[in-house]
């Protein structure tokens, strides 16, 4: 199994303004995600983050509004840019242990834009 | 590509009523396929899994079988309780390759005492 920390896990942020989430794991995993879901709707792949390379995003996401790092098999951060209301969303991070298949998540990021 | 299909809610049961919520899939091969479950105020929590046709993920007294035939992968329980009162996702692994998930896009069920 893989114990997943997200910080912060709650935040209230102003229209403009960019946030970078944290994602820790206890143990060294293979693959790294992260996802989104907006209000009352199911998650969405934003991108698979790479270690020492460049995250692979997936349509209608840009690495300038979502930047992400993967510095080490164990951490990955997420910004979210130049914040607008419609960035109102949970943010989760979710891994694959290198010792087996079964995918796990964060609790989630709960950004509001205001 | 891949694609989830799932029963959608919100759906209010008494407490020990029986359970299903519909999951169709579409993908090349076999993919795995997963049920998710999102307490309130809470991230998701995999629920049960299965990763070969008739195969059947269990987990605290949820079940759902692989059927390969019909492409369907349902959730049941034979008695629900208030405590499972969340959001169920239904999901799928593609064969092969990338390991993302494709999310069905949840069910809300809240149960009643």
């Amino acid at each position: 199994s893989a114990v997943i920390s997200q910080k912060p896990s709650r935040d209230i942020c102003q229209r403009g303004t960019s946030l970078t989430i944290q994602c820790q794991v206890d143990s060294q995993v293979t693959m790294m995600f992260w996802y989104r879901q907006q209000p009352g709707q199911s998650l969405t792949l934003i991108a698979t983050a790479n270690q020492g390379s460049e995250a692979t995003y997936e349509s209608g996401f840009v690495i300038d509004k979502f930047p992400i790092s993967r510095p080490n098999l164990t951490f990955s951060t997420l910004t979210v840019s130049n914040m607008s209301p419609e960035d109102s969303s949970i943010y989760l991070c979710s891994v694959i242990p290198i010792s087996g298949n079964t995918i796990y998540f964060g609790e989630g990021s709960w950004l509001t834009v205001v | 590509g891949n694609s989830v299909t799932q029963m959608e809610g919100p759906v209010t049961l008494s407490e020990e009523a029986f359970l299903t919520i519909n999951c169709t899939y579409t993908a090349t091969g076999y993919p795995s396929l997963f049920w998710y479950v999102q307490y309130p105020g809470e991230g998701l929590q995999l629920l049960l899994k299965a990763t070969k046709a008739d195969d059947k993920g269990s987990n605290k007294g949820f079940e759902a079988t692989y059927r390969k035939e019909t492409t369907s992968f349902h959730l049941e329980k034979g008695s629900v309780q208030v405590s499972d009162s969340a959001v169920y996702f239904c999901a799928l692994k593609g064969q092969g390759g990338s390991e993302k998930l494709v999310f069905g896009k949840g069910m809300k069920l809240t149960v009643n005492p």
